[in-house]
């Protein structure tokens, strides 16, 4: 199957800075690149969608302007979380889905950045 | 939207046996897919078996295999000669063109 990465897979930050997360698909393009969040012991809650080159389609209840998402290409997204706080504390995965190729219609999932905020 | 509910949170089943997940679904939808994924602690998310709406024939993949009931919006995984390695939690998923969306997950332990 195709790779996504994720960096970092681990960060630690204090209160009231920003973290980014890459997501990158590195063999195919991606067309839609998902994120989601998991706290321990639940599911994967999705946090937006966002299509190469428009603006992200957030879930009702996620604040689009404190989780600030870009998908400038075809193999990468970002996550930035602004002025974090420590109830952001969790597991973000992202996702990448292509509608090209001989992947088409498959999803892939990167490994995972877990965030610690102190 | 879509919801996916899966009403089994800890599974155990002993090694060898046979255990069967249960996943229901709700959509209004004809074509989607449904899948099942498998999060070991790790937590990379690993595809186990993946079912086309439209195709009736249930898919199977090696000791895995579900029973789809698409009136019912039924979504069975079923584990056949269970071993200790399936140890993790599994997800239900439903995705249609634009989103994926997940169930609870049940927590599967395989007992030796």
């Amino acid at each position: 199957g195709a790779v996504v990465s994720q960096h970092p897979s681990r960060v630690i930050c204090k209160s009231g800075t920003s973290v980014k997360i890459e997501c990158r698909s590195l063999d195919f393009q991606a067309t839609t690149m998902f994120w989601y969040r998991q706290f321990p012991k639940q599911s994967l809650m999705l946090m937006a969608t966002s299509n190469e080159g428009s603006k992200a389609t957030y879930e009702q209840g996620v604040e689009k302007d404190k989780f600030l998402i870009n998908h400038a290409s075809l193999t990468l997204s970002t996550l930035t979380v602004t002025s974090a706080h420590p109830e952001d504390s969790s597991f973000y995965i992202c996702s990448a889905r292509t509608f090209y190729g001989r992947n088409y219609n498959e999803q892939f999932f990167g490994p995972g950045t877990r965030l610690t905020v102190l | 939207a879509q919801t996916v509910t899966q009403s089994q949170p800890e599974m155990s089943v002993q090694e060898a046996e046979t255990v069967t997940l249960s996943c229901t679904y709700d959509t209004s939808e004809s074509n989607y897919y449904l899948f099942w994924y498998k999060q070991p602690p790790s937590r990379q998310m690993i595809l186990v078996i993946r079912q086309e709406a439209y195709k009736q024939q249930n898919a199977t993949e090696n000791r895995f295999s579900v029973n789809f009931q698409k009136a019912a919006k039924s979504f069975s995984l079923k584990i056949s000669d269970s071993q200790l390695g399936d140890t993790a939690m599994y997800f239900c998923a439903f995705m249609n063109w634009n989103d994926m969306r997940f169930g609870a997950g049940t927590r599967l332990t395989v007992k030796p």
